[in-house]
Formats: structure tokens, C-alpha cells, sequence
């Protein structure tokens, strides 16, 4: 069982807007920043968002993360088939760790 | 292009030992660190410890000590995963993953690990 908690499964149409959660504790959000990861279908992750809300190069405005306190979120606007996949948050714990969440994954219906 | 390309699939029985290459290319070896990520089938992702690609050190999450080892080859720009004494349970696939480092030499999650080589598949079976 994972230390960060995330919703398993999240869907949504073409075009909408979702958000995945994820949940920690002071020890690793509460104290730390948290990156999200992107894992298409078959193949490796790729780093989608870094502390907190930043995105790297290339990585379309429509994915946006954000913090409060203990928790975390990522949010897809216009939502497209190609964004089906599995999202994963992470974040440094004081136990000096890397702590991952078990993973949500998006379905686009 | 910055990459990193990890050794091909593996297919081992039980107590025999493997050792996965990630090789760098495209940035300077040394600049970054070089964690180790591991994903068993259908599950998520497992963070198995990092190692300092500057003084060779490595640091192990709880839970992949004693059977789990990092090293480097700094002159081919490559780091290694080898893991003993295998067990049906150590099936995953292995992920190498940059990460960059503080003035210290420590890694710094705040830019994230960046930088994903493409997996390599270890099975374990009799």
C-alpha cells in the first residue's frame, strides 16, 4: 500500500476537465515538493509536472498541477484520447525516500 | 539527444543473478544522479534508491538491500543494477532514471527525475 494516496481509476470525455488527487502526509508533501509522472500504455514514464505546478518543456498547457498542505493535485483540461494513461504522483520523504502513489488510471470514454 | 538505454529483456530461474546496463548519452554522466525504479506486472511504480554517478556511493530504499546492487562504468557513462539470488517475485520491469544533483552531490527531486531510460524486462521462472 502506498504512502501517497491516489484514486485508482478517473475518466472523462473529449474535451472535459479532470483532476487526480493525490494524498500525503508532513513528511513528504507536506514538506517537500511533488512531481507527476505520465506512463502511456506500454512504455516508460516520462516526468510531466515538477514542483508542484511546473512543466517541462514541451509538456502541453493543458496539464496543470497544484499543492495545499498535505495534498496534491493534477488537472487535464480538454481532455483527448491520447491522454489515456496512468498518472502517478511523487514526492521526497523525510525518511529519505522517494515516495510514489499506487498510480490512477485515466480512461478517455 | 539526451538518452538513456538500458540492456534488453531477461529471462532467469530462480537463484541465478542479472545485471542491467542503463547507458547515458547526451549530457555529462557526472552531472546528474542515477536512480533505480522498479514496476512489477500490473502494478506501480517502486523507488529502489539512487547512486551518486560522482564517488560511486549508492543508497538503497528499505525493502532492496542485501540482494540489490548500483554500480557505474564512469568511462562508458553507464550505471548497473545487479540483482542475486533471484526470486519469482523480483519479475518487474527495471527502470534507470536521472536525477539532477545538488552542489553537494546529492539528488535534488525538485526538478523530478527527468530523464527515464525505456525498461528492461526481468522474469524469473523455473
Amino acid at each position: 500500500q502506498s504512502v501517497l494516496t491516489q484514486p485508482p481509476s478517473a475518466s472523462g470525455t473529449p474535451g472535459q476537465r479532470v483532476t487526480i488527487s493525490c494524498s500525503g502526509s508532513s513528511s513528504n508533501i507536506g514538506s517537500n515538493t511533488v512531481n507527476w509522472y505520465q506512463q502511456l500504455p506500454g512504455t516508460a514514464p516520462k516526468l510531466l509536472i515538477y514542483s508542484n505546478n511546473q512543466r517541462p518543456s514541451g509538456v502541453p498547457d493543458r496539464f496543470s498541477g497544484s499543492k495545499s498542505g498535505t495534498s496534491a493535485s493534477l488537472a487535464i483540461s480538454g481532455l483527448q484520447s491520447e491522454d489515456e494513461a496512468d498518472y502517478y504522483c511523487a514526492a521526497w520523504d523525510d525518511s529519505l525516500n522517494v515516495l510514489f502513489g499506487g498510480g490512477t488510471k485515466l480512461t478517455v470514454l | 539527444q539526451v538518452q538513456l538505454v538500458q540492456s534488453g529483456s531477461e529471462l532467469k530461474k530462480p537463484g541465478a543473478s542479472v545485471k542491467v546496463s542503463c547507458k547515458a548519452s547526451g549530457y555529462t554522466f557526472t552531472s546528474y544522479a542515477m536512480n533505480w525504479v522498479r514496476q512489477a506486472p500490473g502494478q506501480g511504480l517502486e523507488w529502489m534508491g539512487w547512486i551518486n554517478t560522482n564517488t560511486g556511493n549508492p543508497t538503497y530504499a528499505q525493502g532492496f538491500t542485501g540482494r540489490f546492487v548500483f554500480s557505474l562504468d564512469t568511462s562508458v557513462s553507464t550505471a548497473y543494477l545487479q540483482i542475486s539470488s533471484l526470486k519469482a517475485e523480483d519479475t518487474a520491469v527495471y527502470y534507470c532514471a536521472r536525477v539532477a544533483i545538488t552542489i553537494f552531490g546529492e539528488p535534488n527531486y525538485y526538478y523530478g527525475m527527468d530523464v527515464w531510460g525505456q525498461g528492461t524486462t526481468v522474469t524469473v521462472s523455473s
